[in-house]
């Protein structure tokens, strides 16, 4: 089945710092989503690509389809306390069910 | 808050008990799917419905396991003769078929004693 490697598993930076994370697949997907969920909520869109090669920006959030349609990124700027919770890349084949990697923790230190 | 909502937030079972949660879908959302996430995991897909219809299973959804959504609103997940490693959150979603962009509800955290 289609999976979703998603690096780095945790990371712990300093307020301020900027943050990467990446996503790879072994298929294809025509939608790149990604995801932020706090402790024991449901997770939150934060930025949806539909296209290839699609760099799309939200806030401090920037995010990229890559061009062969198997992989993301997820960059953020400037990190601040509320940034802390686990990120998930997300992709769709179709319009329908979506497919979650495992997550990125992002820890701030103090 | 007109958002995904799910009840309860937690539940505490023993072993072999029946256990049925409820999803409410954004108003007029047409689309409904449930999701299983366990420790340290993404969310997994188990069911969605188009409307009443239940358009896909997964291979997770073993006999034990039932959905509904019977007028197309509001949806129950039932788990029969619960196990232990059906200790999860299990998480709905509703979208717009159009767009299919799902927003996700607040979970159910079952704990299997």
């Amino acid at each position: 089945g289609q999976q979703l490697n998603q690096s780095p598993q945790s990371m712990f930076i300093q307020e301020g710092e900027d943050v990467s994370m990446n996503c790879t697949s072994s298929s294809i997907f025509n939608t790149w989503l990604w995801y932020k969920q706090d402790p024991g909520e449901g997770p939150v869109l934060l930025i949806a690509l539909y296209k290839a090669g699609e760099l799309t920006s939200n806030g401090r959030l920037t995010a990229q389809f890559g061009i062969t349609r198997k992989d993301s990124f997820l960059n953020i700027s400037a990190s601040i306390p509320s940034d802390v919770g686990i990120y998930f890349c997300a992709g769709q084949l179709d319009r329908d069910k979506i497919i979650f990697g495992k997550g990125t923790r992002l820890h701030i230190l103090p | 808050d007109t958002g995904v909502s799910q009840d309860p937030r937690h539940k505490i079972t023993k072993r072999g008990q029946n256990v049925t949660f409820r999803c409410d879908p954004i108003s007029e959302h047409n689309r409904l799917y449930w999701y299983r996430q366990t420790l340290g995991q993404g969310p997994e897909f188990l069911t969605y419905f188009q409307n009443e219809a239940q358009l896909e299973k997964s291979r997770l959804l073993s006999d034990r396991f039932s959905a509904e959504r019977p007028k197309g609103s509001f949806s129950t997940l039932e788990i029969q003769r619960t196990e232990q490693g059906d200790s999860a959150m299990y998480l709905c979603a509703s979208s717009w078929a159009a767009t299919d962009t799902q927003y996700f509800g607040p979970g159910t955290r079952l704990t299997v004693l």
